[in-house]
């Protein structure tokens, strides 16, 4: 049984650029929630997705997008990219809300130059 | 706004020892999760505590939650090597019908031979 996947682990992009995060959450799972964790920081709530809406979202600006597909995988896009946009982007999957526990990916890192 | 404190954010100790890290919280939650993370990786979970007065081991580790002083510990008994890693506790807090972990800064530990 696949737990959550995602893709790429690593990522280089350049100030100013795009770039697309994908997450295949754990089989069942239906809800998607995305994490930023800078360095030596603990994680940062982006956003969550069910039923391919955002439910709730953090303190995050437009640049941060996303969207949950119909067979429960998301993306999360970054437009405009800073160099504070580098850290490591987790996703989380879960089942009828939190009290399953949440399943959270490898993560994929992003260094923005 | 919902804040989750760990303490101490750094620790050092010698293999065997005993010792209790504290994290608290601002608002009212009834579910708390301890996570592990080694450096470059995701986070494990180790913890889902879910009421008042709810203790969970895991060989050399315990977690308690006491949800009215708004307070979990998480104990390690006899510490080895292999548990240096860094420690995150979340709180779940609900807005509008979702859910979101919001997380401490993490405490790292450092465990010498």
């Amino acid at each position: 049984d696949a737990g959550v996947t995602q893709s790429p682990t690593h990522l280089i992009k350049t100030r100013g650029q795009q770039v697309t995060l994908r997450c295949s959450p754990k089989s069942g799972h239906d809800t998607v929630s995305w994490y930023q964790q800078a360095l030596g920081q603990g994680p940062h709530f982006i956003f969550q997705y069910y039923e391919e809406e955002e439910r709730q979202r953090g303190n995050f600006p437009d640049r941060f997008s996303g969207h949950q597909f119909p067979n429960y995988s998301s993306e999360l896009n970054v437009n405009a990219l800073l160099l504070g946009d580098s850290a490591l982007y987790l996703c989380a999957s879960s089942f009828g809300g939190s009290l399953w526990g949440y399943t959270f990916g490898s993560g994929t890192r992003l260094t923005v130059v | 706004e919902l804040k989750v404190e760990q303490n101490p954010l750094f620790l050092s100790m010698q293999e065997g020892k005993n010792y209790t890290i504290y994290c608290n919280y601002s608002t009212t939650s009834d579910r708390l999760y301890w996570y592990r993370q080694d450096p470059g990786k995701s986070l494990e979970s180790l913890f889902v505590l879910l009421s008042n007065g709810a203790v969970k081991q895991e060989g050399r580790l315990m977690a308690s939650l006491d949800t009215k002083a708004r307070l979990s510990t998480l104990h390690i008994t006899a510490a080895v090597h292999d548990l240096s890693a860094t420690y995150f506790c979340a709180v779940d807090t609900t807005q509008g019908g979702s859910e979101k972990l919001v997380f401490g800064k993490g405490m790292k530990l450092t465990v010498n031979p």
